[in-house]
């Protein structure tokens, strides 16, 4: 069945430090991959998404490209902040469109 | 527009005893469902719906009861707790998907439950 896995955390960097969550998915036909963030307490957001092949999706600096060859969809950012400290969740919608498979999420901690 | 609301905010419960989480949006999606949050396991899917009177399991349905009568709500029952059943849940809706389609699922803010 599809499924997605993600690195494990928890991350630290240091501000301004260049950021990678690696995401991999596994899906029969056309996903769409997805990136949420989940800060303390709250609920989950999205963060940015892609709906087909090579399609990059960006949101407050943070960036991930659909790559169909490698089944990947990595999470970057140039240069973290403090307030990005949140729980990062991958995450894809398989073709009937409805049902969402979530990774584990990966815990960043960013540090001034 | 109020968005994703769930109540209660926290919740402790005996082993045995039930209760209903309540989940209630306004965005008139077809598409709803709960998801339960453990450390080390992300969120998984415990049963949703894509409109009012149907319903369908997800990955984790045991223990759990759901039933949808409108649009706009979708209470998941607890119908006899457990401590394997503490967890943080969520509530999501989104517009109902097609295939090629991708439909931001919008989330509540959770309900922390604690069996005892």
């Amino acid at each position: 069945g599809d499924s997605v896995t993600q690195m494990e955390g928890p991350v630290t960097l240091s501000e301004e430090a260049f950021l990678t969550i690696n995401c991999t998915y596994t899906a029969t036909g056309y996903p769409s991959l997805f990136w949420y963030v989940q800060y303390p307490g709250e609920g989950l957001q999205l963060l940015l998404k892609a709906t087909k092949a090579d399609d990059k999706g960006s949101n407050k600096g943070f960036e991930a490209t659909y790559r169909k060859e490698t089944t990947s969809f990595h999470l970057e950012k140039g240069s973290v902040q403090v307030s990005d400290s949140a729980v990062y969740f991958c995450a894809l919608s398989g073709d009937t469109g409805n049902q969402f498979y979530f990774g584990t999420g990966t815990s960043l901690t960013v540090i001034p | 527009n109020a968005g994703v609301t769930q109540t209660p905010k926290f919740q402790v419960l005996k082993t045995g005893q039930s209760m209903t989480l309540q989940c209630a949006q306004d965005m008139n999606h077809e598409y709803m469902s709960w998801y339960r949050q453990d450390p080390g396991m992300g969120l998984r899917l415990i049963h949703y719906s894509v409109g009012a009177g149907i319903t369908d399991q997800g990955e984790v349905p045991n223990g759990y009861n759901v039933s949808r009568s409108t649009t706009e709500d979708f209470p998941l029952r607890l119908l006899s707790a457990a401590p394997s059943q503490t967890s943080v849940y969520f509530c999501a809706s989104s517009y109902s998907g097609t295939p090629g389609w991708a439909y931001e699922q919008y989330f509540g803010p959770g309900t922390r439950l604690t069996v005892t």
